[in-house]
């Protein structure tokens, strides 16, 4: 069936570097790619997303790049601070009703 | 109150139990989902309402029976759950669902443990 890779599973990294995380979806109709982030004891809330006729965004230290040919989509962190450590979840949604999440990145950023 | 609200937080319950999950949006949303977040697997979408209306049910048993009565509130009915039924269910809600406008906004969740 369709689904969602994402990796890593974990990452790790010092304060002020960057993080990337990277996903794979197989359904090469899915047309819209949030990234949500979510922190201990709260719901996901969304940080960026791309459509697909768009192939960059980026909003402060926060970017997501789209490549459709590959199928694949990477949320860029730079300047990585110790409240963005938290679990960061692609999706791919679309075509019509289909909602596929991605399994979540544990990301701790390290003082 | 703002954004999206779920009740209760946290919720035990015996197989043979009733029980309800209310979820309530003050975004003036007019679509609200149920998903399901189990420890280790990617969060699973389980119903969406669009206008009060049930477009979506993804196979999910009948033992979860969705209620929406209006634009506002959304419940999750239980009855006679498994103990892998056990998870964190998330309720979440967007301008519409048919309009390419997609963007979700997730409530806190209820942490559900089927004894």
């Amino acid at each position: 069936g369709e689904n969602v890779e994402q990796h890593p599973s974990t990452l790790s990294v010092q304060e002020g570097d960057s993080a990337v995380i990277k996903c794979t979806y197989s359904d090469s109709a899915s047309n819209y790619f949030p990234w949500y982030k979510q922190e201990l004891g709260k719901g996901p809330q969304l940080i960026i997303d791309i459509r697909s006729n768009v192939g960059e965004k980026k909003d402060q230290r926060i970017a997501v790049t789209l490549n459709k040919t590959a199928k694949h989509f990477s949320l860029h962190i730079t300047e990585t601070q110790p409240e963005d450590s938290a679990v960061y979840f692609c999706a791919a949604f679309g075509p019509y009703d289909k909602v596929i999440f991605g399994p979540g990145t544990s990301l701790s950023v390290i003082p | 109150e703002t954004g999206v609200t779920q009740t209760p937080r946290h919720l035990v319950m015996g197989m043979t139990n009733k029980k309800s999950l209310k979820c309530e949006q003050h975004l003036g949303h007019n679509a609200m989902y149920w998903y399901k977040q189990s420890a280790k697997k990617p969060l699973e979408l389980m119903f969406v309402y669009n206008f009060k209306e049930q477009t979506e049910n993804n196979s999910v048993p009948s033992r979860f029976s969705p209620e929406c009565p209006n634009s506002s509130h959304l419940f999750l009915h239980l009855h006679t759950l498994q103990p892998e039924d056990s998870a964190l269910y998330l309720c979440a809600s967007s301008e519409d669902w048919t309009s390419g406008t997609y963007e979700q906004f997730f409530g806190p969740g209820t942490r559900l443990t089927v004894l």
